[in-house]
């Protein structure tokens, strides 16, 4: 099983609506979560990290924790073409290494 | 800005070759990471360093190795390349602090014949 799971999609959405991608792990230790974008053919960079219980938004993007049900997501408001990528969920267990998912690739209709 | 480069964003290889894969970052990070990229498989780590000349395995070691000489460097070496180590190599860094956040490169798309 991996430990990091991400709703497969692909996902579509036309512009201006909300993206909402869903993230499980498995490792209880797990600290921190994080959100990188990853456009075709270039490196992910980091969206938004998260590290409390809760909602954390930044801009158009919304990350949410739950640690109880070991779930995490990212909301994307207004959504725009430029935010058709791939998304990658990430969990830290605070030795500095990262767990990465598969991603979900969304893309956003004009 | 922090940045990551690799030495070539595209290689073709053959079976048997010995592969040398190189990472600079300028941001003086502790820590360093290979990983691969497949798809549907997302981002597996190979390996990782803390610290010049240390080294640790990451979740999928076999036919890799690493070397890390100095602070900015970490090498990735495919000691004898095979077919199914075709992939997208990349290659971050990290500063050790709370938040985690790790750097990428560019990549470098790995084709073995």
């Amino acid at each position: 099983q991996k430990e990091v799971e991400q709703n497969s999609g692909p996902l579509s959405v036309p512009e201006g609506a909300i993206a909402s991608l869903n993230c499980t792990y498995s490792d209880r230790g797990s600290q921190s979560f994080f959100w990188y974008r990853q456009y075709s053919g270039k490196s992910p960079e980091l969206i938004m990290f998260i590290y409390s219980n809760g909602d954390k938004e930044d801009g158009r993007f919304t990350a949410q924790l739950n640690k109880a049900s070991q779930y995490v997501s990212l909301l994307i408001r207004d959504s725009q073409p430029s935010d058709s990528a791939t998304y990658l969920c990430a969990a830290g267990t605070g030795d500095y290494k990262l767990s990465f998912g598969a991603g979900t690739t969304v893309t956003v209709r004009a | 800005d922090v940045k990551v480069t690799q030495s070539s964003r595209y290689l073709v290889k053959r079976t048997g070759e010995k592969v040398f894969l190189e990472c600079v970052q300028d941001m003086d990070h502790e820590n360093m990471f290979w990983y691969r990229q497949d798809p549907g498989l997302g981002l597996r780590l190979i390996y990782f360093s803390y610290d010049v000349k240390m080294k640790e395995k990451g979740d999928i070691p076999e036919g890799y190795s690493v070397s890390r000489e100095k602070k900015e460097r970490f090498s990735l070496i495919l000691e004898s390349a095979s077919t199914n180590q075709t992939s997208m190599y990349l290659c971050a860094s990290l500063l050790t602090s709370f938040d985690n956040e790790q750097f990428f490169g560019p990549g470098t798309r790995l084709t073995v014949l």
